[in-house]
């Protein structure tokens, strides 16, 4: 199984630039996870999709954020337009539930200049 | 709101020492709580506990939990370089509700 890929790797782009972040998560998994993570805070939850319908966007930071599954092996994080404060790392994780841990994907260290 | 805090937030020992690592938490409806390990990607599994006072053991690791207290502890020894990361505690809460709260990590680093 080759996990959960996350692309790209990096993104470097300009303030008010649109930002997508893509993600494919492990075969069978029901779960899909957007999380960002900073230097401040850690690792925080953005939202969260069940059967590609999303159960919990309540950490997505402002309407410049939107997540999609259209189906379920892809789905996409965009920024639009990006300031510098979005600068982290967002990570994707995929889970089967039921207790059965999280993978996460090698994430998209993103840099808003 | 369900909250997790890790302690200390950096440590640095030396290599052949051993360390324990805190993590308590405040979760409503609790259903596990989770070790991860992070270097320079992502972070990658440890553990999961969700009875207290049993131990789970992986080689030099071992964690532990308290559900009465509210706290895991994850000790390391015999600490190798590749033990250097960020450890990071989550909590699962709401049977259902597969979210995970993350602390903020402790940031361990081994030196030789």
């Amino acid at each position: 199984d080759a996990g959960v890929i996350q692309s790209p790797r990096h993104e470097v782009t300009e303030m008010g630039q649109e930002v997508t972040l893509r993600c494919k998560p492990i075969s069978g998994h029901d779960y899909l996870f957007w999380y960002r993570q900073t230097m401040m805070r850690g690792l925080e939850l953005l939202i969260y999709f069940n059967n590609n319908v999303p159960i919990d966007d309540s950490g997505m930071p402002e309407d410049r954020f939107s997540a999609k599954m259209p189906n379920a092996s892809f789905s996409t994080l965009k920024i639009q337009p990006s300031e510098p404060r979005d600068s982290a790392v967002y990570f994707c994780a995929s889970s089967p539930g039921r207790g059965g841990g999280y993978t996460f994907g090698s994430g998209t260290r993103l840099t808003v200049v | 709101e369900d909250k997790v805090v890790q302690s200390p937030l950096s440590l640095v020992v030396h290599e052949g020492d051993t360390v324990t690592l805190n993590c308590s938490y405040e979760v409503t409806n609790f259903r596990s709580l989770l070790w991860y390990k992070q270097e320079k990607k992502a972070p990658t599994f440890l553990f999961m506990l969700t009875s207290s006072g049993i131990e789970k053991k992986s080689g030099r690791l071992s964690s532990i939990l308290d559900k009465k207290e509210l706290f895991s502890i994850l000790n390391i020894t015999a600490t190798q370089t590749g033990d250097s990361a960020v450890y990071l505690c989550a909590v699962e809460a709401n049977f259902g509700n597969e979210k995970l709260t993350f602390g903020t990590g402790t940031r361990l680093t081994i030196i030789p």
